[in-house]
Parts: C-alpha cells; sequence; structure tokens
C-alpha cells in the first residue's frame, strides 16, 4: 500500500520567493496533519484537518504560511514570502478516525532551504 | 494539557546491550500512548502503542514498552541492541477526548557502538 506521499523531497530557494509543499494522504484517510521538525525547536504541529476541513491552525507561526485541503487525497502548505528561519524539514501524516487511539503515518518529509 | 518529557536526548549502548529510553506523561485524561522511530532522512515510523488492555506492549523489530499508571511512565525497551536501532526514538501522547491530535516529546538520538 501507498504510504503518505510528499513532494518535493528537497527544496532550495531564496528568500521572499514563494514556497509550496505538497502532500497525498494514505487513501481513506480523514485526518491530515502539517508538522515542522528543527534542530532548535524539535516537531511541531502547524496544522491539522478533518475531512478537509482545517481543525486546529494553532501552531501555524505566521501569516505568511498557509494550508488547503481541497479534497480528500491532496494538501498543500504554503509560505509567502519565505524566510531563511523557515528552513526546516517539513512532514506531513495521516490517520483514519478520529479516535485518538489511531497512529499517524508520516511522509518521508520535504527539506527546506531558504537561502 | 498534555505533555512528554524523554530524559536524555542522547543515549549510547553497545551491541547487544539492553536498550532503556526513557518517557514520562502528563495528562488530565487517560492517555494514549505511542513510540515511534525515525531513522535518517526519513519521517517517523510507528514503533507501538498503547490504548488499553494490557500494559505490556510489544512493537516491531524487538522492542516493547511497559505503561505504568503509577509513574506515569512509558519506557521503551529492547534486550539486545543492534546496529540497525540507531536512530531517534520520539514518545508521543493523545488524549481520549477525541480528534488524532499527539503531543510529542524531544526524541532520543540512540546510537549503537560495536
Amino acid at each position: 500500500d501507498a504510504g503518505v506521499i510528499q513532494s518535493p523531497r528537497h527544496e532550495v530557494t531564496e528568500m521572499g520567493q514563494e514556497v509550496t509543499l505538497r502532500c497525498k494522504p494514505i487513501s481513506g484517510h480523514d485526518y491530515l496533519f502539517w508538522y515542522r521538525q528543527t534542530m532548535m525547536r524539535g516537531l511541531e504541529l502547524l496544522i491539522y484537518f478533518n475531512n478537509n476541513v482545517p481543525i486546529d491552525d494553532s501552531g501555524m507561526p505566521e501569516d505568511r504560511f498557509s494550508a488547503k485541503m481541497p479534497n480528500a487525497s491532496f494538501s498543500t502548505l504554503k509560505i509567502q514570502p519565505s524566510e531563511p528561519r523557515d528552513s526546516a524539514v517539513y512532514f506531513c501524516a495521516s490517520s483514519l478516525g478520529g479516535l485518538s487511539n489511531q497512529p499517524q503515518h508520516f511522509g518521508d518529509g520535504t527539506r527546506l532551504s531558504i537561502l | 494539557a498534555q505533555s512528554v518529557t524523554q530524559l536524555g536526548s542522547h543515549v549510547s549502548v553497545s551491541e547487544g546491550a539492553l536498550v532503556l529510553l526513557r518517557c514520562n506523561y502528563s495528562s488530565s485524561v487517560p492517555p494514549y500512548l505511542f513510540w515511534y522511530v525515525q531513522y535518517p532522512n526519513q519521517g517517523l515510523q510507528l514503533l507501538l502503542k498503547y490504548t488499553t488492555g494490557a500494559t505490556l506492549v510489544k512493537g516491531i523489530n524487538g522492542f516493547e514498552a511497559e505503561f505504568k499508571k503509577s509513574e506515569t511512565s512509558f519506557h521503551l525497551t529492547k534486550p539486545s541492541a543492534h546496529m540497525s536501532d540507531a536512530a531517534e526514538y520520539f514518545c508521543a501522547v493523545s488524549g481520549t477526548g477525541g480528534g488524532n491530535k499527539l503531543t510529542f516529546g524531544t526524541g532520543t538520538q540512540l546510537k549503537v557502538e560495536l
């Protein structure tokens, strides 16, 4: 079975540019999560969706960050404009069902470098 | 509110030795607890989880963890370390109140030496 698919795997861009990260969750999963991982702050939850609707975006650091889920099989995380401090690994995860005992399945991440 | 504390950001063991990674949690509701492993340049993979029932949980790759409510702990163990176990390990907690939001610990980097 295909797992969570993220693209691109690596992204290098200059400060001020728009960055779009993409995620395809596991088919049938109704929860989708976006995380950011850095050495300094560890793993941070940015936002999560249930049935394509954003439920909690309290972890989104600034208005420069936005996330959408236009359908059950696709989500984007956009940064505009990007800054060097946005450099991190961004993970997408999905899970099935609304019970807290269901594990999250992670993609391999997008390593983002802002120059 | 929930939180997770992982004692020791770096743990080093010899190949064949016992692995013990510590995790303590705080939760206002009965918790669900998870251990994830992250290999270099990969996402997190589920090792094992505790939801209800038996407090000793067995996971993949020979790992197990025991839920101890009195100690608010969920330590991860493996009797004999293998070189392939070198990775970062994350403990996480969610509440029984619904939703799948996880609170992660800061991670423990496991090094296995010959």
